[in-house]
């Protein structure tokens, strides 16, 4: 069964700052095959990306998605503050099952 | 625009059951297959079960395989989640998430969630 590793666990930026979160699954997949999710405090998971790269409706573009080769990642161009938050990776696995990293939570520093 | 509305969540006893309810509102929900995810209190997501859009199968994650059971009515737009012997394990938000099958899968709309705590 896969299994999603983000990495780092926490990344303490300042608003302004790049910010590079990654996501290793543990079996080959679709280079399609993954999503992002945002997670303020308190609130529900807000989707990002699609299909690895697509962003979601009204997402700004300062977010964007990849695929290295070895790992997906999502890059936050600059942040703004409502950008410190928690960010999971998800991909739907074999036998209809739907897997998500640990996060990456995404802190001032 | 698309509405999630979770309820039905509550503080139950361990080795009870408890039924949450989905009301899905804005879009044509027989035509999405529909999920259930929870989050532990300070721990990550956790997919649930997946029920497809017309009913016709459904599937669970290992923690629940055998307690839970997912269903819809797509005549109330409603999406449900009945969950039998719970465990303090269970404890967590439930949301439910509509599901989008395109080159990859992904769930494009949330709920607020539905908080269930299982505690003697």
């Amino acid at each position: 069964e896969t299994v999603l590793t983000q990495s780092p666990g926490t990344l303490s930026l300042s608003p302004g700052e790049k910010a590079t979160l990654s996501c290793r699954p543990s079996q080959d997949s679709s280079i399609s095959n993954l999503a992002w999710y945002q997670q303020r405090p308190g609130q529900a998971p807000r989707l990002l990306i699609y299909d690895a790269s697509t962003r979601a409706t009204g997402i700004p573009d300062r977010f964007s998605g990849d695929w290295s080769g070895t790992d997906f990642t999502l890059t936050i161009k600059r942040l703004e503050p409502e950008d410190f938050a928690v960010y999971y990776c998800h991909q739907y696995g074999s036998a209809h099952r739907f897997i998500f990293g640990p996060g990456t939570k995404v802190e001032v520093k | 625009q698309v509405q999630l509305v979770e309820s039905g969540g509550g503080v139950v006893q361990p080795g009870t059951s408890l039924r949450l309810s989905c009301a899905a509102s804005g879009f044509t929900f027989s035509t999405h297959g529909m999920h259930w995810v929870r989050q532990a209190p300070g721990k990550g997501l956790e997919w649930v079960a997946i029920i497809w859009h017309d009913g016709g199968a459904q599937y669970y994650g290992d923690s629940v395989r055998g307690r839970f059971t997912i269903s819809r009515d797509n005549t109330k737009n409603t999406l449900y989640l009945q969950m039998n012997s719970l465990r303090a394990e269970d404890t967590a938000m439930y949301y439910c998430a509509r599901g989008i099958v395109g080159p990859g899968y992904y769930f494009d709309y949330w709920g607020q969630g539905t908080l269930v705590t299982v505690s003697s």
